[in-house]
């Protein structure tokens, strides 16, 4: 069955430092790949998407996602985090199934803290 | 302004009863999904209705039936509440069924049955 593996259960970090968050799926055909973000009480929001074309992709709040097909990988990053960045990450997967249905598949999630 | 709204936020409620939980969006979108997310936080999809036709089922009990009146609604009904039944769930709605087309979230309503 397709799975997502999110490495990280809880990260904590200072402000100002570097964030990366791990991503794996384990479908091996085409899929397009998402990180939501969840801050506490709130519901989800998109941060990034990968559908294709450029695997360094942009998201809001200074977010990037890389996608490594060969590593089926797409972590999350950004450089600098800021207290406001406090929230649940989940990167999703919808993989290219037949009859093509979205259907998002979920990571565990990953909460991230960060400290003033 | 609010694009895909869950009522009601808070539901408690005792074992045996049943409930349900309405969703609509205002976003035009032609396809709706409901998911559940447990107390680890994990988030499944249940069901997604497109057009008001039931296109994903999920490994779901059958005290779980959706119900889409019409496109802008997706409400879901649940017999004979168990506390396992216990997690925040989640609606959302895209623009059409296909691969990719993101999807837009509710804020949510939080079950908890005693």
């Amino acid at each position: 069955a397709q799975s997502v593996s999110q490495h990280n259960h809880h990260v904590i970090l200072s402000e100002a430092a570097s964030l990366e968050l791990g991503c794996n799926y384990s479908y091996g055909g085409t899929v397009n790949l998402f990180w939501y973000v969840q801050y506490p009480g709130q519901h989800l929001q998109l941060l990034l998407k990968y559908f294709s074309g450029d695997p360094l992709v942009k998201g809001i709040k200074g977010f990037e996602a890389e996608f490594i097909k060969s590593k089926f990988s797409f972590n999350l990053r950004k450089p600098s985090v800021q207290w406001s960045d406090t929230a649940e990450y989940f990167c999703a997967v919808t993989p290219n199934l037949s009859g093509g249905y979205n259907k998002l598949i979920f990571g565990a999630g990953t909460r991230l803290a960060v400290h003033p | 302004d609010t694009a895909v709204s869950q009522t009601p936020k808070y539901l408690v409620t005792q074992m045996g009863n049943d409930k349900s939980i309405k969703c609509e969006q205002n976003l035009g979108h032609d396809t709706m999904y409901w998911y559940k997310q447990d107390s680890k936080k994990f988030l499944k999809i249940m069901f997604s209705y497109n057009n008001k036709e039931l296109i994903i089922n999920e490994t779901v009990p059958n005290r779980f039936s959706p119900k889409s009146p019409d496109k802008a609604h997706l409400n879901l009904h649940i017999n004979s509440l168990e506390l396992g039944d216990s997690a925040v769930y989640f609606c959302a709605s895209s623009r059409g069924g296909s691969l990719g087309n993101e999807q837009f979230f509710g804020p949510g309503t939080r079950l908890t049955v005693l």
